[in-house]
């Protein structure tokens, strides 16, 4: 079983859309999760980051952990053409790696 | 603001030859790391460094690979005998503290080994 599921996509929507993105994981020790993104040829930046269990909210995003169901999800609101890009998440338990999934290519239309 | 620096942003080698990929982290950060990215699949780690020594790495990093801070600024990963499996998008990172949110990572090197 992999360790990160992530649908790849890709995901095409209208401007101003509310985006879903979502990862399950298997390993229960996971403790940090976090969301990148990533710009063609250029490497991921940290979009949000959340520690255990819970939401977070950061302007138009929101990330959501679900450790009973091994799931977390980013949530755009108002999507933007600029939010085009390719989301990955990320976790990490106490150790220095951390687990990628695959990245969902989102296309915003203007 | 802060970044890091990965040179070149293409390298193309022939198989069976050695190839360093070039990083320059973020000036006050302690710990480094590679990463890579084969076209199509997932980021994956490699290797973590902190205080001149590998601190964790993965299969893949295997006796092909290894990892030196010649200098201050300076942090290098070189593969001994390419193979062309060894294709591969690499990213650097580094991050001033243990703590999993604080990773910057650079636009990355694509190598291409024909």
């Amino acid at each position: 079983q992999k360790e990160v599921e992530q649908d790849p996509g890709p995901l095409s929507v209208p401007e101003g859309a509310i985006v879903s993105l979502n990862c399950t994981y298997s390993n229960s020790a996971f403790q940090y999760f976090m969301w990148y993104r990533q710009y063609s040829r250029k490497g991921p930046e940290l979009l949000m980051y959340t520690y255990s269990s819970g939401n977070k909210e950061d302007g138009r995003f929101t990330a959501q952990v679900d450790k009973s169901s091994k799931y977390i999800s980013l949530f755009i609101r108002d999507s933007q053409p600029s939010d085009s890009a390719t989301y990955l998440c990320a976790m990490r338990n106490t150790g220095n790696q951390f687990y990628f999934g695959t990245g969902t290519s989102l296309t915003v239309i203007p | 603001e802060p970044e890091v620096t990965q040179t070149p942003s293409h390298q193309v080698t022939q198989m069976g030859q050695e190839v360093i990929l070039r990083c320059v982290p973020i000036s006050n950060h302690l710990y480094f790391y590679w990463y890579r990215q084969i076209l199509g699949q997932k980021v994956e780690f490699l290797v973590s460094f902190y205080n001149n020594e590998i601190s964790e790495k993965s299969e893949i990093f295997d006796d092909q690979f290894s990892v030196e801070r010649p200098d201050g600024s300076n942090f290098t990963l070189k593969i001994r005998s390419t193979k062309l499996e060894d294709s591969a998008m690499y990213f650097c990172a580094s991050s001033s503290d243990r703590g999993p949110y604080g990773y910057t990572f650079g636009s990355g090197t694509r190598l291409t080994v024909v």
